[in-house]
């Protein structure tokens, strides 16, 4: 059974101080690791898709990487509009199940 | 391009009735996806439709069904209703099965069950 762990469940910032949040996990055959974005209230939007082992993509303050066994979202001097929960999900076993969630990291960015 | 577009927003019921949801995927998009999104369980898969044959389930009871039409619009039902099924209901499209994978989700449809 595919798992995927997020930490820290919370994370608190003052504006400007640049903090990882990390995705762990077990998956049979990866197809594809996905970082999205949740406001309060609203669906998931989507950020970023990794494949494989090594790849980075960015986007303004957001870095995303990936390894063997888990992925990382580097936020670079964040504004309190980069407020959010952050959700990691994976694709794989053949996408037989449809994506597997992590229960997000709720990030903080006070002024 | 419009997004994914859920109706109802927000709805309450009572235990033992049902409900019906629905949701229309981004134009060109073939594939609906459910997702049931709750504080202490995150968001677990409900299930998949593409070319309006179901095509994947997660692991929910029969209670929770779905369909999906020839325009690629879609539906879900929650039969007899439990306090437990209160939740933000999330369906999400894409183009289609093979791919890359990426989902769009939509505001989602919050049901309470009273």
């Amino acid at each position: 059974e595919d798992q995927v762990t997020q930490s820290p469940e919370a994370l608190r910032l003052q504006e400007g101080e640049s903090s990882s949040l990390n995705c762990s996990y077990t998956v049979s055959g990866l197809r594809g690791l996905f970082w999205y974005r949740q406001d309060p209230g609203k669906g998931p939007e989507f950020l970023f898709t990794l494949y494989s082992a090594g790849e980075e993509k960015e986007k303004e303050r957001l870095k995303a990487t990936l390894t063997k066994k888990e992925s990382f979202l580097h936020i670079t001097a964040p504004k309190p509009e980069d407020s959010a929960t952050y959700l990691c999900a994976t694709w794989g076993g053949g996408g037989a199940d449809g994506l597997t969630f992590g229960k997000g990291t709720h990030l903080i960015i006070q002024p | 391009k419009a997004g994914v577009t859920q109706t109802p927003r927000y709805l309450i019921k009572t235990r033992g009735q049902q409900v019906t949801l629905s949701c229309s995927p981004i134009s060109g998009h073939r594939s609906v996806s459910w997702y049931q999104q709750t504080p202490g369980q995150g968001l677990q898969f409900l299930f998949e439709y593409f070319s309006e044959t179901q095509r994947n389930k997660g692991n929910f009871p029969g209670r929770f069904s779905g369909r999906q039409f020839s325009n690629s619009r879609s539906e879900m039902n929650v039969s007899t209703l439990e306090l437990g099924d209160s939740a933000l209901y999330l369906c999400a499209s894409r183009l289609g099965l093979s791919g890359t994978g990426e989902l769009f989700f939509g505001e989602g449809s919050r049901l309470t069950v009273l």
